[in-house]
Parts: structure tokens; sequence; C-alpha cells
């Protein structure tokens, strides 16, 4: 199995300012995954994050917006850039290795824009 | 192609129960059939999964039933407990790309 730990645990910010949410894995994983979670809702994949590459985002999703990055196998971060309040949901980080099935997930960043 | 269909929304069930969550399909690439429970304030939790070549998949209380003719696949819990009261997704992914989630079912075992 693998750990995946996420600070902040939850945040309350003001529209416009950026926040940037680190998610942290216990062991070397292949996969690291950014997703978003309205409360109440199903899961929305942000992007795939890719070490020592750019980003893959799913449509609806910019990078400018959401800037990942992911320096090494265990480590990776997500900011939310010019935040509204439409912003306001749980992100999650969901990660998976090489070759498996499984895919684990963090215990989710709780953001709120006022 | 890529949508993962699941019903009820809501369920509530007496404990000692069965509960059945459903799931359809359309992509019959599709390769691996997950189901994740999550509690409030909690990220989802890997619950039990299944892989096409098998028709049923019994983990403690918690089995999965798989119809490939049918592209449809159902979660059931038998002697549901009031600690089983989450919202569970099912998900499906091919070729271990991403995973693509149901919409969720709230479940509520009354004691």
């Amino acid at each position: 199995s693998a750990v995946i730990s996420q600070k902040p645990s939850r945040d309350i910010c003001q529209r416009g300012t950026s926040l940037t949410i680190q998610c942290q894995v216990d062991s070397q994983v292949t996969m690291m995954f950014w997703y978003r979670q309205q409360p109440g809702q199903s899961l929305t994949l942000i992007a795939t994050a890719n070490q020592g590459s750019e980003a893959t985002y799913e449509s609806g999703f910019v990078i400018d917006k959401f800037p990942i990055s992911r320096p090494n196998l265990t480590f990776s971060t997500l900011t939310v850039s010019n935040m509204s309040p439409e912003d306001s949901s749980i992100y999650l980080c969901s990660a998976r290795r090489g070759g498996a099935d499984t895919q684990y997930f963090g215990p989710g960043t709780r953001l709120t824009v006022l | 192609q890529q949508q993962v269909k699941q019903s009820p929304q809501s369920l509530i069930v007496q404990k000692g129960g069965i509960s059945i969550i459903n799931c359809a399909y359309e992509n019959t690439a599709f390769d691996y059939f997950p189901w994740y429970q999550q509690f409030p304030g909690k990220g989802p939790a890997l619950l039990i999964a299944i892989r096409p070549d098998v028709s049923e998949k019994k983990e403690g209380r918690f089995t999965i039933s798989f119809n490939k003719s049918a592209k449809q696949f159902s979660l059931h819990i038998m002697d549901s407990q009031p600690g089983d009261s989450a919202t569970y997704f099912c998900a499906a992914s091919m070729g271990f790309q991403k995973l693509v989630f149901g919409t969720g079912t709230r479940l509520l075992v009354s004691p």
C-alpha cells in the first residue's frame, strides 16, 4: 500500500490569491494525480503529474490556473491560482505504482475561497 | 463512452440487511473495476476490485458481481452495519490508465 499525506488539510483564502497544496507519498510511485471533489459530488481528474515533465491536464483544466510540479517520485504540488469562490472544493492527491491497478488517495485539502 | 453510470444516488438499509449498488459502463475496453468507500472528511479508500475475467469476487461482507455481456457490475454489502454508512464510488479504467468514477451512492445503514 501507499500512505499519502497532504498539506494543508484545509484553508480559507481570499479571492485573487493563490494556494499551493503539497502531496507526499511514503514510497516511490510512478503516477500521481490531482482530483477535485465538490462536497457531495464525484471526483473530477484535474491532471496527471509527470515526474520530470509537464503535467497532463484534462479537458477544462489549464496549466495557468492549476500549475503542478513533481520534482521526484514521492512528492507533488498543485497550485490553485487567482482563486475565485468557484474554486472552493476538496482537492485530492492520488498515486499509483507502475504496472499496478490500485490507486491510493490522500485525505484531501478542503479549500474555501471568500 | 467514458462514462460510468451509478445508481442509486442514495440508499437507506436496515442494520443486517443487504446493500446493493449498481454501475453500468459503455466502453468495452475497460478492464479494471474498483469500488471505493469514502467517509466524510476523508479521501476515498479502495474497498474491492475486479477484472472482467471473473464474474464475482468476495472479500468478507463485500462482493462484486460482474456481468460482462450486460456491461454492468454491482457491489453487495451483506449484513450491513451502521459503520458501513459512507459514500461509495464505482470506477473503471483500461490498461493502467486513469480511473473514470461513477457519480457516487450515499449509503445510510439505520440501527
